[in-house]
């Protein structure tokens, strides 16, 4: 059973639109992550979370943003999507502290701009 | 920075062959390795992991050791089943950026019957 939901699984969206990617989780945890999983598999950090009211930038530049207003929801909207914003994206939460930090992977979204 | 290099697949094995997929790592210090897995449509799975040197890391058949000597992490199973077909990741915890995880590329594995 999935401790964190990604909705929607699958978008197709006309350029230009905006979107939103829902993720939710369940299990308390502080951290969140958005990953961007391109075609050839490669993961690319893009946005993260430390806690509420926390969001940061991540390696991989991107057009997204993201908010923190509950512990449990990380959403990642897109004002204005372009075809080169096709791509898999996957949310992920972690607990707090300094140990191995295992993430736990929601579904995905994969989202399809034409 | 801190990364990890694996080998590119895709690795196609006949079922109950044995298994290895090679992965080294750049760091400053000795971060938490890890091993995950993704099969078709769906998120990333955690495989396995180790937390320091000689850790050995088991789950579902699948042994990894972290090799501080040789900076490794190579995945290993002795008689891969056609439900292992996915894709798998190498990654090491990151020392900054809210400890997330820098991943490899990836390695695709299809066994065959």
């Amino acid at each position: 059973e999935a401790d964190i939901y990604q909705t929607p699984r699958y978008l197709v969206i006309g350029t230009g639109k905006k979107i939103t990617l829902e993720c939710s989780q369940t299990m308390g945890h502080d951290k969140m992550y958005w990953y961007q999983q391109d075609p050839g598999m490669e993961l690319h950090l893009i946005h993260y979370s430390y806690g509420v009211n926390s969001t940061e930038k991540g390696d991989l530049s991107s057009e997204s943003t993201v908010s923190r207003i509950r512990t449990e929801h990380f959403p990642l909207t897109l004002e204005s999507a372009r075809p080169s914003h096709t791509s898999q994206y996957l949310c992920a939460s972690s607990e707090q502290g300094t140990g191995a930090n295992v993430l736990t992977f929601g579904a995905g979204s994969r989202l399809t701009v034409l | 920075g801190d990364s990890v290099t694996q080998m590119e697949g895709p690795v196609t094995l006949s079922e109950e062959a044995f298994l290895t997929i090679n992965c080294t790592y750049t760091a400053t210090g000795y971060p938490s390795l890890f091993w995950y897995v993704q099969y078709p449509g769906e998120g990333l799975q955690l495989l396995l992991k180790a937390t320091k040197a000689d850790d050995k890391g088991s789950n579902k058949g699948f042994e990894a050791t972290y090799r501080k000597e040789t900076t490794s992490f190579h995945l290993e199973k002795g008689s891969v089943q056609v439900s292992d077909s996915a894709v798998y990741f190498c990654a090491l915890r990151r020392s900054n950026s809210g400890y997330a995880l820098n991943f490899g590329k990836g390695t695709s594995l299809l066994v065959t019957p």
